[in-house]
């Protein structure tokens, strides 16, 4: 079952960061924090995980709490194509169980 | 980055009949490949884990003997929807586990548009 809450939608202007919350209070110790995007009609997309430290990639870069018990999924000059349903997951790499996500809106 | 396929994207079937969707990962070999389902302005339910070579693993409430699942080889992994109603019209989704040490992606195929008449 889906144990991470995120705010339903959000908005974005273009070109502008995007900072994606999302609490995990009830995640254990050995549990990732994953982070996939989906577009209408569309399979998910990878865009990131971690543990414990701060992680970086060519799409974008996850804040981990130090408690571990939110991380922020930064998307650090929004565009047109970053519009989507964002989904955080915590738990190991298989087994994904998806929750509502967040919509987010880029607005040009 | 690793590619998965699913076929076919779109299909309509008769109540009663059965549909089969296969699952292929292009260009990896998955040991472990999952299938999901999808309603309208729903989010993801997995349905079922699929391992090569075994039985797959179906999630509280899913039917096995509904939604068969066969994952004859490591880059295949097929869905079959038997005596199809029309509330199993969805959106099913497969995705495949990369096999490297420490990966923890999962790599989603397009999707397959269900819609039973």
């Amino acid at each position: 079952d889906a144990k991470t809450t995120q705010p339903n939608s959000m908005e974005s202007n273009e070109e502008e960061p995007v900072h994606l919350p999302c609490n995990h209070s009830t995640i254990s110790g050995t549990d990732y924090i994953h982070w996939y995007r989906q577009l209408p009609s569309q399979g998910p997309e990878y865009v990131i995980h971690g543990l414990t430290s701060n992680v970086n990639n060519r799409m974008a870069s996850l804040a981990i709490a130090e408690d571990r018990k939110s991380s922020t999924l930064i998307l650090h000059r929004a565009t047109l194509r970053d519009a989507a349903v964002y989904y955080c997951i915590q738990g190991g790499a298989n087994n994904l169980f998806f929750g509502t996500g967040t919509r987010l809106t880029v607005i040009p | 980055g690793a590619v998965v396929s699913q076929h076919p994207s779109r299909v309509i079937c008769k109540s009663g009949t059965s549909v089969k969707i296969e699952c292929r990962s292009l260009d990896f070999q998955a040991t472990t490949m999952f299938w999901y389902r999808q309603f309208p302005k729903k989010s993801l339910m997995l349905m079922a884990t699929s391992n090569e070579g075994s039985k797959a693993t179906y999630e509280q409430g899913v039917e096995k003997d509904k939604f068969l699942i066969n994952h004859a080889s490591l880059t295949l992994s097929t869905l079959t929807v038997t005596s199809a109603h029309p509330e199993d019209s969805s959106f099913y989704i497969c995705s495949a586990s990369y096999p490297r040490q420490g990966s923890y992606e999962q790599y989603f195929g397009p999707g397959t548009r269900l819609t039973v008449t």
